[in-house]
């Protein structure tokens, strides 16, 4: 089966850019989105289709996919982007696989 | 805006049918995906398995052979049901809009998700 793999951890200091990787066999050549749970909430879409960015998601929140890797680049981090980030993409078979989530520290 | 809300028993013996519905409001259910995802208590997400509002659907295999997912367009509502279901199949269920399609998918819209237990 196929399978994403993610960093646990990720820290990063307020205004500085946080980088999360997610690796997968040929993750490059599928689309590959991003979502960001908050403690006790929902999980939110903040890249899709590797690139874009949903109606109110800050700028900041960018994404890139090539080769095994994709990556999602939160430019300026701000306290309010700490959180839980999982990737998201879909196997040869349509189905839907995620990583196993980066929890995002900001100190 | 589309809102999404599951309902469902928050507790479930061993053995037995863990039944969920989501009713989706603000939008049709109609000319999209819908997808149903879980989260066992501090793990990751899950991807369990997705119907379009013709009643097409595509399971997760390690699913499968408990699971079905089923449509009621004219209620606006999409449907969970595991057999079976054992102290691992307790989680938070969400469902959300979105499924794969033309090569691409992603979940855009999400319930609140619901805790489903699996005790005696």
């Amino acid at each position: 089966s196929y399978e994403l793999t993610q960093p646990p951890s990720v820290s990063v200091s307020p205004g500085q850019t946080a980088s999360i990787t997610c690796s997968g066999d040929k993750l490059g050549d599928k689309f590959a989105s991003w979502y960001q749970q908050k403690a006790g909430q929902s999980p939110v879409l903040v890249i899709h289709q590797d690139i874009k960015r949903p109606s109110g998601i800050p700028e900041r929140f960018s994404g890139s996919n090539s080769g095994n890797t994709a990556t999602l680049t939160i430019s300026g981090t701000q306290t309010m982007d700490e959180a839980d980030y999982y990737c998201q993409a879909w196997d040869s078979s349509f189905v839907g696989v995620f990583g196993g989530g980066t929890k995002l520290t900001v100190l | 805006q589309v809102h999404l809300q599951e309902s469902g028993p928050g507790l479930v013996r061993p053995s037995e049918t863990l039944s969920l519905t989501c009713t989706v409001s603000g939008g049709s259910i109609n000319d999209y995906y819908w997808s149903w995802i879980r989260q066992p208590p501090g793990k990751g997400l899950e991807w369990i398995g997705y119907i379009f509002y013709t009643g097409s659907t595509n399971y997760n295999p390690s699913l499968k052979s408990r699971l079905t997912i089923s449509v009621d367009t004219s209620k606006n509502q999409f449907s969970l049901r595991l057999t079976s279901v054992t102290a691992a199949d307790t989680a938070v269920y969400y469902c959300a809009r979105g499924g794969y399609t033309y090569g691409q998918g992603y979940f855009d819209h999400w319930g609140q998700g619901t805790l489903v237990t699996v005790s005696s």
